[in-house]
């Protein structure tokens, strides 16, 4: 079964405005990663955040990782069109990281 | 994009007969994945390598198997397609040694008619 689960499931907003999206998951993890995904394309790699780690930052993204809670956070400030797609937690797990099924976020003009 | 490519890009195929699709990487990494992407359910592993000859199974491995007898290709064969096997596979390599950060292939979409 999958180990990450985001939420929700899809979200549309203005441009401009700020994306949250998160992400819980089951069992102990050594790292959280956060991937985008537009449309046709393969995935891309956003941020990874460590276990030992609270907070990252990366450009206009903000992740927050809450080990005790198993949850994740992404945060995308002043959101552009090209914005618009489809978002994922993975947990690794060893050799493998699983996925979630994903965000799918919609900026509108 | 890492290097990696996928071959074909599309394929249109009729249930029963056998299925291989091909990952080629140009950079020599070591661990290489393959996952099936579905409406619903996100991206799901189904088989790993993580060296010559050496695979493993990942959530959704029946009805797929795996071969990797040099570094740089790593095949996914269905054996009998299905129409459940329908779907989008993408190919993946570990970019580093300390942490499992995936770059991705383009994707093979798939349709088992």
């Amino acid at each position: 079964s999958q180990q990450g689960e985001e939420d929700p499931q899809a979200l549309s907003i203005q441009e401009g405005e700020n994306a949250t999206m998160n992400c819980s998951y089951k069992t102990s993890i050594n790292n959280l990663q956060w991937y985008r995904q537009n449309s046709g394309r393969g995935l891309v790699h956003l941020i990874l955040i460590r276990s030992n780690e609270r907070e990252k930052h990366s450009g206009r993204l903000r992740v927050t990782l809450d080990t005790s809670k198993k949850s994740s956070s992404l945060l995308i400030t002043a959101s552009r069109a090209a914005d618009t797609a489809s978002y994922f937690c993975a947990t690794d797990a060893g050799d493998k990281i699983i996925f979630g099924k994903g965000t799918r976020l919609h900026i509108l003009p | 994009d890492a290097g990696i490519t996928q071959s074909p890009r599309h394929k249109v195929t009729e249930t029963g007969t056998p299925v291989t699709l091909r990952c080629h990487q140009t950079e020599n990494h070591r661990y290489m994945y393959w996952y099936r992407q579905d409406p619903g359910h996100g991206l799901r592993l189904i088989h790993y390598s993580y060296g010559v000859k050496d695979t493993d199974k990942g959530e959704v491995s029946d009805g797929y198997s795996v071969s990797r007898s040099k570094t740089e290709d790593f095949l996914l064969t269905l054996e009998s397609a299905t129409s459940s096997q329908t779907s989008v596979y993408f190919c993946a390599i570990k970019g580093s040694s300390v942490s499992n950060e995936q770059f991705f292939g383009p994707g093979t979409r798939l349709t088992v008619l």
